[in-house]
């Protein structure tokens, strides 16, 4: 089954803490994203990887990092989480074509809370 | 600053109705515009898009709606079935021809009711 799967789904951490939240796809796409959702601000890009070792920051990328070591997988890396990063995190994956928008296939999402 | 804005929070439609969804943008760049739909617990699923060049697309109970003049797009659901009950987002994209970024909206929840 074509998927993207996040890991782990709930996580209650402390402020300082490091913590990954992994993602990974197996449809072979190119592309891939991480988004935060929020109330009343909607889904908001985080970063974006276009490709193995090719990343970019999105529009609220201040306390995170990524990294792009193989195709199918893109996790997001929070150094020293704060509580303003409580939300509600997606990854997104996609065929990447210039010129062209394809379709984003989002995972089920990581619920994060920061103490 | 929000360049894609759904100004009604929620909407609650009768099931056999019309639901109809509005989204406003303003950056004229946007060349893509998309509709998602989230269920709790679950990530967004991609519903139905417009290129910037059409000026409606339907697939389905689904229709789409662009009127570029007035940064404005709706989704149309006829009839509404209480599956529908659900957040819908509407984003849009700029192809940069580096990157293509998706903009999303704050969402409208929407209940059918029976």
């Amino acid at each position: 089954e074509a998927q993207v799967t996040q890991n782990p789904r709930y996580l209650i951490t402390v402020t300082g803490k490091k913590l990954t939240v992994t993602c990974s796809q197996n449809m072979n796409h190119e592309y891939m994203s991480w988004y935060r959702q929020d109330p009343g601000l909607g889904l908001r890009q985080i970063y974006y990887s276009m490709n193995v070792e090719v990343t970019d920051k999105g529009d609220v990328p201040e306390g995170y990092k990524v990294s792009r070591k193989e195709k199918r997988n893109f996790p997001l890396i929070l150094e020293s989480p704060s509580p303003n990063q409580t939300s509600l995190y997606f990854c997104a994956s996609s065929l990447w074509a210039q010129k062209n928008y394809n379709e984003q296939f989002f995972g089920p999402g990581t619920r994060l809370t920061v103490l | 600053d929000q360049q894609v804005k759904q100004n009604s929070p929620s909407l609650s439609v009768q099931e056999g109705r019309i639901s109809i969804l509005n989204c406003d943008y303003t950056n004229s760049m946007f060349d893509y515009f998309l509709w998602y739909k989230k269920y709790p617990a679950e990530g967004p699923t991609f519903l139905i898009s417009i290129s910037s060049i059409k000026d409606k697309n339907e697939d389905g109970r689904f229709t789409v709606f662009l009127n570029k003049s007035a940064k404005h797009l709706s989704l149309h659901i006829v009839p509404s079935q209480p599956g529908d009950s659900a957040v819908y987002f509407c984003a849009a994209s700029v192809n940069t021809g580096t990157a293509s970024k998706l903009t999303f909206g704050t969402g409208t929840r929407l209940q059918v009711t029976l």
